[in-house]
């Protein structure tokens, strides 16, 4: 079955360090996308990507990278410079021109800095 | 300019009594509509969506909604709750500027079933 698959589902980081999320997608998707999730607030764009080596900042990419040397995979690297990282984290995928497609969702990454 | 209001936060109901979860967008393109339910440390998965065909759409586990352009509102119902429905609901809208797919999702409203 086609699916997007994220790992870890837990991963925990201490401070100062960069840690890496990873995001594949067997769906033959064109678009990829990262939001952040914390409570109250929905869900945050942080950046996403229409095509293999290219991608754009979302609403709060301040301390996010990402790269997009595949089709199938998006992974995003969480860095030092992101003050407050703990959150639970959704990848997602959708065919990049049609609007009626909707998202396909991962199962999400719950970061916490320790 | 796109966005989406929930109107309430936390919604809680008996089992086996009705769901009216609210939802209220603008778009400045004409939109489509989705909804997205979200179990905890769970992914999120699609309920119904509306893209322009029927106004009154059917979805999984018993939900529908129905689009009423006059109202901006994309409300999401259930006749009967189960404890299942225990979760948190998401209204989104995509639009498509520039030929991109983009969502806005609303802020979320979490239900609760109490038996």
């Amino acid at each position: 079955d086609g699916g997007i698959t994220q790992s870890p589902k837990y991963l925990f980081r201490k401070e100062g360090q960069n840690v890496t999320l990873s995001c594949e997608q067997n769906l033959n998707h064109d678009a990829m996308y990262w939001y952040r999730q914390d409570p109250g607030q929905g869900l945050r764009l942080i950046y996403y990507s229409q095509i293999v080596n290219d991608f754009q900042k979302g609403d709060i990419a301040e301390g996010y990278s990402v790269s997009r040397e595949k089709k199938e995979s998006f992974p995003l690297t969480v860095t030092s410079a992101q003050k407050n990282p703990t959150a639970f984290y959704l990848c997602a995928s959708s065919l990049d021109r049609d609007r009626n497609y909707g998202y396909t969702f991962g199962s999400g990454t719950r970061l916490t800095v320790v | 300019a796109q966005s989406v209001t929930q109107l309430d936060s936390h919604v809680s109901v008996s089992e086996g009594t009705p769901v009216l979860l609210r939802c209220n967008y603008s778009s400045s393109y004409s939109p489509s509509l989705f909804w997205y339910v979200q179990h905890p440390n769970k992914g999120l998965q699609l309920l119904l969506k509306y893209t322009s065909a029927a106004t009154l759409v059917k979805g999984i586990n018993g939900f529908e909604a129905e689009f009423k352009k006059s109202e901006t509102s994309f409300h999401l119902t259930k006749p009967s709750a189960h404890m299942s429905d225990a979760a948190e609901y998401f209204c989104v809208v995509s639009a498509n500027p520039n030929n991109f797919n983009k969502f806005y999702f609303g802020s979320g409203t979490k239900l609760n079933v109490k038996p």
